[in-house]
Order: C-alpha cells, then sequence, then structure tokens
C-alpha cells in the first residue's frame, strides 16, 4: 500500500532564504507525482506536475526533482518571500494506489517571515 | 484561466440528512474526481469517474455516497444520511482527456482542485 512521507512537518525561515521540501514514496511504481499549494482553509493549487520519465520540473522560483527509484521528491523554493507561506502538500498518482487517484502526504507547512 | 468551481462553499445539515455538493470541473475535462480532507488530517481519495461511470472508488465511498453528472457541466457528489463523522472539506478535481500524439493514459494528467465546500454535520 502506497504511503506518501513528508519532511519536515513545519518549517520557518526569514525571507530571501533558499528551501528544500521532502517527499518520500514508499511504492517506485508511480505515474506522476504532484506538488500542490495550500491556504489555511482554500482549496489546492498544483504547483507542478512530474511524469514518471522525467527527473525535474521548473515553474519560476520553484523546482521539483523526482528520484522514482529511492521514492523520493524534492521541492526547492528559490528566494523565499512572505507570499510563499502556506502548506506544501506532495501527492503521487500510481499502481498500487490506483492508477487514477491521487494519494496525499500530510504536507510541510512553511512560515516565511519579513 | 480555466478553473473548477464548487458550490456552497459552506454547507451546515442535520445528522441524518441528505446532501449534495455540486461542482463545475473545467470544460475541456474528461477525468472527475472527489476528495475529502478532514480537519488536520490529510487529502484522502473518494472517487473518481469517467464516460459517466465510477471508474475507481474508496473503501470511505460506502453506499451513503454517490456521484452524478446530471448534465453537461455539473458533477456531484450526495451523500445520502450523513453522520457526524463526514464533517470534512470536500474537493472536487478535473483532469483532461487524453492528449493527441500522447500514449499517456489521461489519468496521468494533472489535476486540478476547486476551492472546496465545507460540510458540518450537526
Amino acid at each position: 500500500k502506497q504511503e506518501v512521507t513528508q519532511i519536515p512537518a513545519a518549517l520557518s525561515v526569514p525571507e530571501g532564504e533558499n528551501l528544500v521540501l521532502n517527499c518520500s514514496f514508499t511504492d517506485s511504481a508511480i505515474y506522476n507525482l504532484q506538488w500542490f499549494r495550500q491556504d489555511p482553509g482554500k482549496g489546492l493549487t498544483s504547483l507542478l506536475l512530474i511524469q514518471s520519465s522525467q527527473r525535474e520540473q521548473t515553474s519560476g522560483r520553484l523546482n521539483a526533482s523526482l528520484d522514482k527509484s529511492s521514492g523520493r521528491s524534492t521541492l526547492y523554493i528559490a528566494a523565499s518571500q512572505p507570499g510563499d507561506s502556506a502548506t506544501y502538500l506532495c501527492a503521487v498518482n500510481g499502481r498500487s494506489g490506483g492508477y487514477n487517484k491521487l494519494i496525499f502526504g500530510a504536507g510541510t507547512r512553511l512560515a516565511v517571515h519579513p | 484561466e480555466p478553473e473548477v468551481t464548487q458550490t456552497p462553499s459552506h454547507q451546515v445539515t442535520q445528522m441524518g440528512q441528505e446532501v449534495i455538493l455540486r461542482c463545475v470541473p473545467i470544460s475541456n475535462h474528461l477525468y472527475f474526481y472527489w476528495y475529502r480532507q478532514i480537519l488536520g488530517q490529510k487529502v484522502e481519495f473518494l472517487v473518481s469517474f469517467y464516460n459517466n461511470e465510477i471508474s475507481e472508488k474508496s473503501e470511505i465511498f460506502d453506499d451513503q455516497f454517490s456521484v452524478e453528472r446530471p448534465d453537461g457541466s455539473n458533477f456531484t457528489l450526495k451523500i445520502r444520511s450523513t453522520k457526524l463523522e463526514d464533517s470534512a472539506m470536500y474537493f472536487c478535481a478535473s483532469s483532461e482527456a487524453l492528449r493527441p500524439g500522447s500514449d499517456y493514459h489521461s489519468s496521468y494528467n494533472e489535476q486540478f482542485f476547486g476551492p472546496g465546500t465545507r460540510l458540518t454535520v450537526l
């Protein structure tokens, strides 16, 4: 059964720092991995999708990498800003979880202070 | 930019009552999903829907739950007799059809989520 773990659970940093958020999954037979942002009481905003054949994806200050064989993904946030404060969720879509459903981690709660 | 919309944003109901949560997926998308998030817990998959039928459902999605696409734009989740433990944020999501020239199954595509409906069962 696929399990997704995110470390750290919470992170508080000063503005301007470069950050790395970690996601690990137990079954490497995934089709894709998606990173989301969730603001308190709000919906999920898709940040990046990495297909299983890809190693990384970039969008602006965000870069996500995928190492399928080791069951890991990282989300790199460059030059963090207070507006980046949110919970970041990692979710995988894979064979052991069913091919058209996402299995989520618990998230990393990020606070960027000025 | 196209987005998934959901109504209502907040629904309060009495235990045992029926509720219908509504979603309008992105217009060219053909795969639809419902997820829920109990306060303080992970987002959990409930059901996926394609070609007017359920393609997959979780153990949470029991006989009290049903989904429907009543017309060309809406996608609904019905809970027949709500329980206290059904209180949660319910998210609708959709993903696009198979891209021309791609051999990826359309479920591999990016899922876009709505803002959610907060259901409170008293």
